[in-house]
């Protein structure tokens, strides 16, 4: 997990507030990956950015639910009006280029967001 | 629809003895497949990967095997420690276009305990 920095580790929100979840990738990676994991379930993609560009966003909910990952600065995720089931952990991880198929996805610690 | 899955919940074991985690998968398109470690409140970290050209992969104590004609993909953790107590989770990719191989599937995760 050593690189990927995300904050915050812990966020409460009450239902109809934004939360916004910041993902610092490793040193000169420029490829972002979101994941969410919902209690008892395994981690789900959600999007896959390069600075400045949605790569892949087809793991996302509809509404409500953003990313970016700007040319300075940390890729954030953005979720408005938040309600309880978007109560989870969501991870992030970075790579310096398009993975290959011997290149693991590395994961940071998460944030823990939790709807009141 | 669970492309990628861990039908058991949980496995306990005890320390000395060996491990073995299951998962089996449908997507026909994976051809890469890794093992995850998980402990409480961190990211998931890296354990072990498998490409689909080979059937097995080795290092150290942990040991992936993969039959493809079964889609069926085991761990083997010889000889168990009680640091080795985690929640596993098992996960699949293809390069999918765009997404390149970071579009990882997990399956729900084996809680596995070892007992000194």
């Amino acid at each position: 997990n050593a690189g990927v920095m995300q904050n915050p580790r812990h966020l409460v929100r009450r239902r109809g507030q934004e939360a916004r979840l910041r993902c610092s990738p490793m040193k000169g990676h420029s490829h972002v990956y979101w994941y969410r994991q919902l209690p008892e379930e395994g981690l789900k993609f959600m999007v896959y950015l390069q600075k400045e560009n949605i790569i892949d966003e087809s793991g996302m909910p509809k509404e409500r639910f953003s990313a970016e990952f700007p040319k300075e600065g940390p890729s954030i995720l953005r979720i408005q009006q938040v309600v309880r089931g978007d109560s989870a952990a969501y991870f992030c991880a970075s790579s310096p280029r398009p993975l290959l198929n011997n290149s693991p996805l590395h994961f940071g610690n998460g944030t823990r967001l939790t709807v009141t | 629809d669970q492309q990628v899955k861990q039908n058991s919940p949980s496995l306990s074991v005890q320390e000395g003895r060996i491990s073995i985690l299951n998962c089996d998968y449908t997507n026909s398109m994976f051809d890469y497949f890794l093992w995850y470690k998980k402990y409480p409140a961190e990211g998931p970290t890296f354990l072990i990967s498998i490409s689909s050209i080979k059937d097995k992969n080795e290092d150290g104590r942990f040991t992936v095997f993969l039959n493809k004609s079964a889609k069926h993909l085991s761990l083997h953790i010889v000889p168990s420690q009680p640091g080795d107590s985690a929640v596993y989770f098992c996960a699949a990719t293809f390069n999918a276009g765009g997404t390149s191989y970071g579009k990882l599937t997990f399956g729900q995760g084996t809680i596995l305990t070892v007992h000194p």
